[in-house]
């Protein structure tokens, strides 16, 4: 079946414009993260939604940032006045449920460069 | 926040070496353990989701162990291949409902 899909799958954009990441989870899937990985630098969490509940976005770096996501459909990730230390892969991912008991179901990532 | 920390960063193995690497995490505050491989230019997959003391789980040639009592998994591939050459993450899940922190990952390259 079809697997999480994000877009763009590459971004360059130049320091100081608005930029949008798109992730459509797998169908049916109540949870729903944005992660990103800057160069060198492992996995970190930026925001999470479970269902209706509200969002967890203590990862968020700056006010800059905000994710939206209606019901348990698409998520969007927007990232205001983009800076340099902004460049990363972008990677969304989604789960059936609670992260006890279902893995993350990864997307292929938006590398965003900010020139 | 879950502090996770995974070593060695870096691995270089022959083809058909055996290999392990650790993962460790604040053992005071756990509730789930997940293992990725995360090849180049692709999504990480999803390995192993543990989240008693004591799991063991296999798949293929790679398997995994958890400990919360002392807070760390390890994880081993057997017979190592250079299609196994990926980054390896782990990733913590602790109080906060749902949230995973990953650790930096092991990058594994296997020599043929």
């Amino acid at each position: 079946g079809a697997g999480v899909s994000q877009s763009p799958s590459n971004k360059v954009t130049e320091k100081g414009k608005d930029v949008e990441l798109r992730c459509d989870p797998i169908s049916g899937h109540t949870a729903l993260y944005w992660y990103r990985q800057r160069l060198g630098q492992g996995l970190e969490f930026l925001i999470y939604f479970q269902g209706n509940s509200a969002p967890d976005k203590s990862g968020l770096p700056s006010d800059r940032f905000s994710a939206e996501r209606t019901g348990e459909s698409v998520s969007t990730l927007t990232i205001q006045r983009t800076q340099q230390e902004d460049s990363a892969v972008y990677l969304c991912a989604s789960s059936p449920g609670a992260s006890y008991n279902s893995p993350l179901h990864f997307g292929n990532g938006t590398r965003l460069t900010v020139t | 926040i879950l502090n996770v920390e995974q070593s060695p960063q870096s691995l270089h193995v022959q083809e058909g070496d055996s290999t392990n690497f650790t993962c460790s995490f604040p053992s005071s505050n756990f509730y789930a353990l997940h293992w990725y491989r995360w090849e180049t230019a692709k999504s990480p997959e999803a390995l192993f989701v543990m989240t008693l003391n004591g799991d063991e789980k296999k798949k293929g040639r790679i398997s995994a162990t958890l400990n919360t009592k002392e807070g760390y998994s390890y994880l081993y591939i057997k017979g190592s291949q250079p299609e196994d050459s990926a980054t390896y993450l782990c990733g913590a899940g602790g109080t906060s409902y749902g949230k995973l922190t990953f650790g930096q990952g092991t990058i594994l390259t296997v020599h043929p």
